[in-house]
């Protein structure tokens, strides 16, 4: 079952902007974390953010997460044309037994 | 340099044969995963495993089988009784709570001819 949903689907961009990326999920977490993927590649872990932590910051990366909302954003900044990949969000269920549940992903595409 | 590798990167199977795809980590990550991802879409996981000789099933394990004898290896079955299994494979390990995110093989895509 998915977890995470992401908003938007697709973004286009402007290299030097910032994009923002969303997540909603349904159930408790103990974590929710943001991977990258390259085209035809496997996915690489940016940031993972608990459950008890509201915002997160790594290089360009800003994670928040609202638990009352169940729902996260990741705003990548000044945003490079080598940041186009899809970003995907996933989350740690309190009830999942050690699993993570990956959502949909949102296709970001920065244009020089 | 420590990693994960999948083999083969692509894999074409015909109707009605079994094909395995291979998974190894020298990370020494207590758990494993297998991830399904169609075109466009996000991952569902196929089966796990936390420790040797034990595993469970995802949340679409039908049509597959999967192993785990040694706790660097996890291979992937594709049975003939998966009906639709043109599909990028993504295998995955961590450490027991993975508080530091799973690190991901490079994919195989495989493709029924």
């Amino acid at each position: 079952s998915q977890q995470g949903e992401e908003d938007p689907q697709a973004l286009s961009i402007q290299e030097g902007e910032n994009a923002t990326m969303n997540c909603s999920y349904k159930t408790s977490i103990n974590n929710l974390q943001w991977y990258r993927q390259n085209s035809g590649r496997g996915l690489v872990h940016l940031i993972l953010i608990r459950s008890n932590e509201r915002e997160k910051h790594s290089g360009r990366l800003r994670v928040t997460l609202d638990t009352s909302k169940k729902s996260s954003s990741l705003l990548i900044t000044a945003s490079r044309a080598a940041d186009t990949a899809s970003y995907f969000c996933a989350t740690d269920e309190e009830t999942s037994g050690s699993r993570l549940t990956f959502g949909e992903g949102t296709q970001l595409t920065v244009n020089p | 340099d420590g990693g994960i590798t999948q083999s083969p990167k692509y894999l074409f199977r015909k109707e009605g044969q079994n094909v395995t795809l291979s998974c190894e980590q020298n990370l020494n990550h207590d758990a494993m995963y297998w991830y399904r991802q169609d075109p466009g879409q996000g991952l569902r996981l196929i089966y796990y495993s936390q420790i040797v000789n034990d595993f469970q099933k995802g949340d679409i394990a039908e049509g597959y089988s999967v192993s785990r004898e040694k706790k660097e290896s996890f291979p992937l079955t594709v049975t003939s009784a998966q009906k639709n299994p043109t599909a990028f494979y993504l295998c995955a390990s961590s450490i027991a709570n993975f508080y530091y995110g799973y690190t991901f093989g490079s994919g195989t895509r495989l493709t029924v001819v």
